[in-house]
């Protein structure tokens, strides 16, 4: 079975801060993951997908890349409503899907 | 408008059985696999497993595996989650998922959320 980890789990930042979060998959997934953002009480939101491609109304500074098994969200500048616990998702054809660990990024 | 709509909250008792609902609207209800993800709380989210509507083909992720059933009734646009006997363990904020359009051989994501039940199974 396919495992994901997310790195760190924890992170603190400031506003207008550079966050890189990395997902490592087991074994190569091609470009078939996705990241969700989850405020507290919330539902979470599709921000990418596949790997690198930005979902309709997600800002610019939201970014992805990798494939394989490494992948990199990064936010360039971190706003205040950034602060929120973000996941990776690993897609397959077959439809039975794992999501990360989590990152948590608070504020510094 | 897309819409999933989840039944409220409930709370139970161990050894009890529980049906939760999620109603879609503003869309074709049968023809979008809709899915089921467990939040512990303070823990991450899990994949339950997914259902689609039209033909009812339902997969199950291995640690749900017998757990729980998901199921659809597509003449009321509402997919159901399930449990015959529930544990404390089964305490969590519960929500379905519905897919963006499974086209060619890319898998989907989630493209909508319904806004979450949350269950508590307590003695």
């Amino acid at each position: 079975d396919i495992q994901l980890t997310q790195s760190p789990s924890f992170l603190s930042a400031s506003v207008g801060d550079r966050v890189t979060i990395t997902c490592r998959a087991s074994q190569g997934i091609s470009s078939y993951l996705a990241w969700y953002q989850q405020k507290p009480g919330k539902a979470p939101k599709l921000l990418i997908y596949p790997a690198s491609t930005l979902q309709s109304g997600v800002p610019s500074r939201f970014s992805g890349s990798g494939s394989g098994t490494e992948f990199t969200l990064t936010i360039s500048s971190l706003q205040p409503e950034d602060f929120a616990t973000y996941y990776c998702q690993q897609l397959n054809s077959y439809l039975l899907f794992i999501f990360g660990p989590g990152t948590k990024v608070d504020i510094k | 408008e897309v819409q999933l709509v989840q039944s409220g909250a409930e709370v139970k008792k161990p050894g009890e059985s529980l049906k939760i609902s999620c109603k879609g609207s503003g869309y074709s209800f049968s023809t979008y696999w809709i899915g089921w993800v467990r939040q512990m709380p303070g823990k991450g989210l899990e994949w339950m497993g997914i259902i689609y509507p039209r033909d009812s083909d339902t997969r199950y992720s291995p640690s749900f595996q017998g757990q729980v059933t998901i199921s659809a009734d597509k003449s009321i646009n509402t997919a159901h989650l399930q449990w015959s006997s529930l544990k404390a363990s089964d305490t969590a904020m519960y929500y379905c998922a519905r897919l963006f359009e499974y086209v060619g051989t890319t898998p989907p994501p989630i493209a909508y959320w319904g806004q979450g039940t949350l269950v508590t199974v307590s003695s």
